[in-house]
């Protein structure tokens, strides 16, 4: 099956930094999301981003398909940035439902 | 907007007992996925349903089924259960294929 690795694992920052995610996958993808899991557990949606480039606030993502990466740019961030943020993908091709999960990035953003 | 509902919310339940666990996609999804996340670990993929078909099949234990039904809601049965099923379960619906996911809040089950 597919592979999801995420780097880093874990990451702390000091309040207002900004700081850089990545997500690689080892086959082609029709689907790849971005989602922060925060600390009571809830995965929200941050991004839908089979390809191309997309801003919401101080996120931003980029995927690009060719080379199998995905990047989360988050800047200016703030304590409620803090949690787990996971990329997810669905292999290319087949008529599949599957999304796989990536290992995770857990963030500790500190005043 | 509605969002996906999962219900319970929590569930306690002992060794060798049965669970049944609920999922309401948002209206208009006919895709619903779910998933078992243990403590500080990834969500893995246990079972999807495509208008009222399974889709696709993970790591899903032959003691659990699962189907959806006409409205497009999903139930997920547990039966046999183990200390090792204390877990969260998600589920998640779209709509089609490949198209965006979105998660409800999942159901924390302990069993004891």
């Amino acid at each position: 099956g597919i592979q999801v690795e995420q780097s880093p694992p874990d990451l702390i920052l000091q309040e207002g930094a900004n700081s850089t995610l990545r997500c690689n996958f080892s086959d082609s993808v029709n689907n790849l999301q971005w989602f922060h899991q925060n600390p009571w557990g809830q995965l929200i949606n941050l991004f839908y981003i089979p390809s191309g480039t997309k801003q919401n606030g101080r996120l931003s993502a980029t995927t690009v398909a060719t080379e199998r990466y995905s990047l989360l740019y988050i800047s200016s961030s703030q304590t409620t940035d803090s949690g787990v943020y996971f990329c997810a993908v669905e292999r290319h091709g087949g008529a599949t439902n599957k999304l796989i999960f990536g290992t995770g990035t857990l963030l500790a953003v500190q005043p | 907007a509605a969002g996906v509902i999962q219900s319970p919310r929590h569930l306690i339940k002992e060794k060798r007992e049965t669970a049944t666990l609920k999922c309401y996609p948002i209206p208009r999804h006919d895709t619903v996925y779910w998933y078992q996340q243990g403590p500080g670990q990834d969500p893995q993929f246990l079972i999807s349903f495509y208008e009222k078909m399974q889709s696709d099949k993970g790591s899903i234990p032959d003691r659990f089924s699962a189907q959806q039904f006409s409205d497009y809601h999903s139930e997920l049965n547990m039966s046999s259960l183990e200390l090792g099923d204390s877990a969260l379960y998600f589920c998640a619906s779209s709509s089609g294929r490949h198209t965006e996911a979105f998660f409800g809040q999942g159901t924390r089950l302990t069993v004891v």
